[in-house]
């Protein structure tokens, strides 16, 4: 069956652009994660989803960064007036339940020049 | 400190070598990933496991959760099985299911 997709998987954006990065998790996975990875560094947690209610966004870094999946499925990742430490891997994972194994996407790559 | 930390940094092993990826963490665990990813980003599960030993052809991966580590070990590596590869513990109690990742080990197996 069809994995976690995600798109666009490369993107590149202007300083102070806004971008709006997919995530298509699994069907009927109730549970959907976003996570930032820095070059070189490992993944950190952005947020998590329960169908459509955001149920943590602790991870978030900035009030410019917001995360909606209004019908309990797709989810957007969005980011405003994007800055240069912006720039990482977005990954997008997804699971049955929230302590169930997370299958990922193949994530965004997001460069802000 | 960091809560998930992982070692070696950087592996070079000559095909066919025995490989040991260890993986210690300060924070209660309800569970403990090891995670392959690629150049290119996508990240594969490998185990997901919260007690003992798990085995998937020749990866092994065992968890000791009175000492708080776990390790990942490759048999007959072969090249193909270069990747980081990534410990990640999901998180006990009110952010329960969240992941805490370590940096990775980025393994390079020669032929």
């Amino acid at each position: 069956g069809a994995g976690v997709s995600q798109s666009p998987r490369y993107k590149v954006a202007k300083r102070g652009q806004d971008v709006a990065l997919r995530c298509d998790p699994i069907s009927g996975h109730v549970s959907l994660f976003w996570y930032q990875q820095a070059l070189g560094q490992g993944p950190e947690f952005l947020t998590y989803f329960q169908n459509e209610a955001q149920l943590d966004k602790s991870g978030l870094p900035s009030d410019r960064f917001f995360a909606e999946r209004p019908e309990g499925s797709v989810s957007t990742l969005k980011i405003q007036r994007t800055q240069q430490e912006d720039s990482a891997v977005y990954l997008c994972a997804s699971s049955l339940d929230r302590v169930d194994e997370q299958y990922f996407g193949p994530g965004t790559r997001l460069t802000v020049t | 400190k960091n809560e998930v930390e992982q070692s070696p940094q950087n592996l070079t092993a000559q095909e066919g070598e025995f490989i040991t990826i260890n993986c210690s963490y300060s924070v209660g665990i309800s569970a403990l990933h090891w995670l392959q990813q690629h150049p290119g980003g996508g990240i594969v599960s490998l185990f997901m496991l919260s007690s003992g030993k798990k085995k998937h052809g020749r990866l092994i991966a065992t968890i000791n959760i009175q000492e708080k580590h776990s390790s990942l070990h490759i048999t007959a590596s072969h090249p193909r099985d270069s990747a980081v590869y990534i410990c990640a513990v999901m998180n006990y109690g009110g952010s329960q299911g969240n992941l805490i990742f370590g940096k990775g080990t980025k393994l390079s197996v020669k032929p």
